[in-house]
This record gives C-alpha cells, structure tokens and sequence, in this order.
C-alpha cells in the first residue's frame, strides 16, 4: 500500500521557471524527508522537516511540512539544468525503542529542467 | 570514503535461479535496510536490521531473505527467481539516535533481471 502520493509524476520545464511538487498522506508522519536522485545512484537527502508548518530553505529549494503532518511541499526558483533528477519525499515512522528510522517514500517526481 | 558499497552492480538471471546481493557500509551504522525501485512506485521496504544478527521484515519481503552476520554487511538473497522480481534494488543504512528520523545513506544500486 503506498501511503505518500506525489503530483506531478514528470514534469519538463525551461531553465529559470518555477516549479512546485506535493507529497501528500493521509497519514500522520513524525518527520518528512526530501531526497534527490540521479540516474545510476542512490537518493541522496536534501532535507527533513519535523515541526508542522516548518519550513526550510536551501538554496533556491524551499521544503514545507504541512500542519498536520500529512503532506509536504518542495518548491523550486528559477530551476536550472542541474535540478535535474528524481525527487522523492519520504514520511519518518518508528522502529521502535524511540528511533524513528523507517521510511515510507513517495511514489517520485521526475523533473527535467532544459537549458 | 566508501559508504554504502553493493555488489554487483548488473545482474542477469533465469527464472529458478538463486543469487546474493551484498551490502557493505564503512560507517559503524546500526541500521541497515534493503529497497526495491520499481517506476512509478519510489521505494519499498524489503527487510531491515536494527543490528547485528537482527532482521525484520518491511512492506514486501515475500521471495526474499536477509541476513546480518557482521555489522558492516546486510545480505539480500533470492532464493528461487521470478520475473516479478525484476528491478533495481537499494541498500541503505542509518545511525541509530533518538528523535526525528536519520538520513539514510544509500547504495548505487544493484540493476537485476530476471529472464
């Protein structure tokens, strides 16, 4: 069962645009976690959000949690080339003992930004 | 600084056959997680391990088996292949601290096909 639905699915842009990808649940979360991925490698971490309403900023990226817990945003300004990849969101559950290690990743965004 | 190391990186295999994937990680992390990536579906949970000589299983463990022998290693193993499983699959590992939940620190990835 996937619990995080993420729209779009693809999206092709020019350089310079802007571009916003949704990460939605209808489940409680502890943590949310934004991971970018590149052809033939693993996801690598761009952020977590653990506070309802938090939000972060890296760069041109701007990552929000929702107050519920439920869903999250990844907005990006003026997108260039090298955004280019796979960006999936990953909701944070427990393992148990406190840790809060296991993920539940999103269905991807594909995101291909032309020079 | 090697991270997460998995071998081999390409696999073909008729239907039947068995195979291991390996997993290293040089980063003294306890927790230490196998994926699948299939299109369209981000990534799923196949077994996990909180330490060593400890498995669980995750979302789809049906078909395959783990082991942890060592702490730096985490094993996936197929026992009898079928085309179902097919794809491309991840390790990862994490440190084990208390709160929100840790980065994982993935592999590049182990591209199998199953014929």
């Amino acid at each position: 069962t996937q619990l995080l639905e993420q729209s779009p699915q693809f999206l092709s842009i020019q350089e310079g645009e802007n571009l916003t990808v949704y990460c939605n649940s209808s489940s409680v979360f502890s943590s949310l976690q934004w991971y970018r991925q590149e052809p033939g490698e693993g996801p690598v971490l761009l952020v977590t959000v653990v506070t309802g309403g938090e939000v972060k900023k890296l760069k041109r990226l701007t990552f929000q949690f929702g107050d519920a817990r439920k869903d999250s945003s990844l907005h990006i300004t003026a997108a260039q080339p090298g955004d280019t990849g796979l960006y999936l969101c990953a909701g944070g559950r427990g393992l148990g003992g406190g840790a809060t290690n296991k993920l539940i990743f999103g269905t991807g965004t594909l995101l291909a930004v032309q020079p | 600084n090697a991270g997460v190391t998995q071998t081999p990186k390409f696999r073909v295999l008729k239907t039947g056959q068995s195979m291991t994937l390996l997993c290293a990680q040089d980063m003294n992390h306890e927790y230490m997680y196998w994926y699948r990536q299939d299109p369209g579906m981000g990534l799923r949970l196949i077994h996990y391990s909180v330490g060593e000589g400890t498995t669980a299983k995750g979302e789809v463990p049906d078909g395959y088996n783990v082991s942890r022998l060592k702490k730096q290693n985490f094993l996936l193993g197929l026992e009898s292949a079928a085309p179902s499983q097919t794809s491309v699959y991840f390790c990862a590992s994490s440190p084990r601290r208390q709160g929100p939940s840790q980065p994982q620190h993935f592999g590049d990835g182990t591209r199998l096909s199953i014929l």
